[in-house]
């Protein structure tokens, strides 16, 4: 079964670029979450959509980032203009009916994203 | 509203030690408890769960049993193995949709 799957693994950019970021989630599944992982912050939720509708984004740092899911098996996350303290890894998540508590989230492997 | 503790560490073990990784919480309601790993250029894996009180996840070799009483969860491993090195991160998940993470415990195993 193939995983959550995100595009590119690694983005090198530099300042005021438009970055892309792409997620696959698990087949079925009909919530997903966006993440942003830092050495400083840890883990931060970004945005939540459930059935491709965006439920929640108040964890969007602010108007750069911009997030779609136009259907069941692809987001992305756009950040423009990029800078640097964008600098982090990027994952994308899924899971079955997210309020139930029972359901885990299954995470992708992440873009590590750099802004020079 | 809801909230995870854990070890911060780093760890360092040597090779076959015993593992103990704390894990508590605070929360309302009946949540679930997760595990989750995260080895080095990788994303999070789920590593164990469990969703009610007295409830043990395990999974290769890992254990964490959830308790109630004390608002625990921690995680065990009788033997550690150098490719068990990794982060450790604890969290929680109420009745909503969103995961409460820990900070993370860095693990580091030593031939």
């Amino acid at each position: 079964d193939a995983g959550v799957i995100q595009s590119p693994r690694h983005e090198v950019t530099e300042m005021g670029q438009e970055v892309t970021l792409r997620c696959k989630p698990i087949s079925g599944h009909n919530s997903l979450f966006w993440y942003r992982q830092t050495m400083m912050r840890g883990l931060e939720l970004l945005i939540y959509f459930n059935n491709n509708v965006p439920i929640d984004d108040s964890g969007m740092p602010e108007d750069r980032f911009s997030a779609k899911m136009p259907n069941a098996s692809f987001s992305t996350l756009k950040i423009q203009p990029s800078e640097p303290r964008d600098s982090a890894v990027y994952f994308c998540a899924s899971s079955l009916i997210a309020e139930s508590s029972y359901n885990e989230q299954f995470f992708g492997p992440g873009t590590r994203l750099t802004v020079l | 509203g809801n909230s995870v503790t854990q070890m911060e560490g780093p760890v360092t073990l040597s090779e076959e030690a015993f593992l103990t990784i704390n894990c508590t919480y605070t929360a309302t309601g009946y949540p679930s408890l997760f595990w989750y790993v995260q080895y080095p250029g990788e994303g999070l894996q789920l590593l164990l769960k469990a969703t009610k009180a007295d409830d043990k996840g395990s999974n290769k070799g890992f254990e964490a049993t959830y308790r109630k009483e004390t608002t625990s969860f921690h995680l065990e491993k009788g033997s550690v193995q150098v490719s068990d090195s990794a982060v450790y991160f604890c969290a929680l998940k109420g009745s909503n949709y969103k995961l409460t993470f820990g900070k993370g415990t860095l693990l580091t195993v030593n031939p």
